[in-house]
């Protein structure tokens, strides 16, 4: 039972450039959320999923998008990266209350 | 974000007991949560109250839940080097969660 995994672990971008920041959780769980971590400002919630198929923006959602076609997947697609998107990414699951998180994405925009 | 507070340090010798705060905003918060970040990890959860509730203890952990005040505190006895984190506090409204900036934990040997 692995819990919450994130791939990749670290990842560059330039200014422009795409990626997808892929969650995947062997629990079954049903929510799952994207969160940024930045210095000072605690976690931001990006966006949310109540359930495969579905999604719903949070606090902080612009220049994001998110897909969740398996239930044990959470997808979260920059577009095109900006110098404002360098944070630390976690994703967690959720059952009857308990969040569960994974290890983290520490991405940098140049 | 969304305004749930706590202090940003705190420093403790090892063997003290540490209390961290918390103040939450949504008094319809259905639980409560204290996580740990240790460096270059993710968030742990350490443990949650449900709001009908004003304390739960696990092992060396307290939880006081003051919902009059919205405050929320995390008691750590005996408190050890292997403490030393980040402390998160959180609440949760409908199916979102909300967390404080987190207080930095430091043990003095």
């Amino acid at each position: 039972n692995a819990g919450v995994t994130q791939t990749p672990k670290f990842r560059v971008l330039k200014t422009g450039q795409s990626m997808t920041l892929l969650c995947a959780q062997d629990m079954n769980h049903e929510y799952m959320y994207w969160y940024r971590q930045d210095p000072g400002m605690g976690l931001r919630l990006i966006h949310y999923s109540v359930g495969e198929g579905t999604t719903a923006k949070g606090e902080v959602p612009d220049g994001y998008n998110v897909s969740r076609l398996k239930k044990q997947n959470f997808l979260l697609g920059l577009e095109s990266a900006a110098p404002s998107q360098t944070s630390v990414y976690f994703c967690a699951s959720t059952q009857q209350g308990e969040q569960y998180f994974g290890p983290g994405t520490r991405l940098t925009v140049t | 974000g969304e305004d749930v507070e706590q202090s940003l340090f705190l420093s403790v010798r090892e063997g003290d007991s540490s209390v961290i705060n918390c103040t939450y905003t949504d008094s319809s918060s259905t639980y409560l949560y204290w996580y740990k970040q240790e460096p270059g990890a993710g968030l742990q959860l350490l443990t949650y109250i449900f709001s009908n509730m004003d304390m739960k203890q696990d092992q060396r952990l307290t939880v006081l839940l003051n919902k009059k005040d919205k405050h929320l505190s995390l008691r750590i006895a005996d408190t050890q080097t292997g403490d030393s984190a980040i402390y998160f506090c959180a609440e949760n409204r409908g199916n979102q969660f909300y967390f404080g900036t987190g207080t930095s934990l430091t043990v003095i040997p």
